[in-house]
């Protein structure tokens, strides 16, 4: 079984539309996060939780919102989606005793029409 | 502030070594990562090494670290077909999410 989850695999969602993508692990982390992938431009940090009462913006949390709803549970909410928020979103988690080396979940590629 | 930086592309023969190479700018790094993305996938741990070693070797592939240079890289031996993925750097700067590089894609032509 997979360590980290995302759900769904795949949405095509319209122009202001609410959406939320989910991301579950089963590693044990503290730490989550979420990021985007867009082809040229690597990774973008969108928010990222160090523990369940902390939330922090990244390089581009602007349009996102997020929920960490438990150690084990972080979702992130496109408010009103708009087109340039195609992209694949990936949800990583990592254990700060060590290496703090981030496992990722296997991505959700988002279309907004 | 920090930067990792790679080249974008890579094309290789197939049996040949690959050398994909890396440098970043925060020399209080503590660990640096290779991480491997294939296609429709997430990013896979490939290795890290600690910023107190010079080489890392791990079957087919081998980390070097010049800490001076501020520079990476990642050795790929006997390179197949299966190697092509995208590879990314990333650097852990104490108590901050990790920074990545933006991906070299290697191709491996047969």
């Amino acid at each position: 079984d997979a360590d980290v989850t995302q759900t769904p695999r795949n949405r095509i969602t319209k122009t202001g539309k609410r959406i939320m993508l989910e991301c579950s692990q089963t590693k044990g982390h503290d730490r989550m996060y979420w990021y985007r992938q867009d082809p040229g431009l690597g990774l973008r940090l969108i928010y990222y939780s160090f523990d369940v009462k902390d939330i922090n913006k990244g390089e581009i949390s602007d349009g996102y919102s997020v929920s960490r709803q438990a150690q084990a549970k972080f979702s992130l909410s496109l408010e009103s989606a708009i087109p340039n928020q195609t992209a694949l979103y990936f949800c990583a988690t990592s254990d700060p005793t060590g290496s703090d080396t981030q496992y990722f979940g296997p991505g959700t590629r988002l279309t907004v029409l | 502030g920090e930067d990792v930086e790679q080249s974008l592309f890579l094309s290789v023969r197939e049996g040949d070594s690959s050398v994909i190479n890396c440098t970043y700018t925060d020399s209080s790094s503590t660990y640096l990562y290779w991480y491997k993305q294939e296609p429709g996938a997430g990013l896979q741990l490939l290795t890290y090494i600690f910023s107190n070693m010079d080489m890392k070797q791990d079957q087919r592939l081998t980390v070097l670290l010049n800490k001076k240079d501020k520079h990476l890289s990642l050795r790929i031996a006997d390179t197949q077909t299966g190697d092509s993925a995208i590879y990314f750097c990333a650097e852990n700067i104490g108590n901050t999410p990790l920074v990545f590089g933006k991906g070299t894609r290697l191709s491996v032509i047969a």
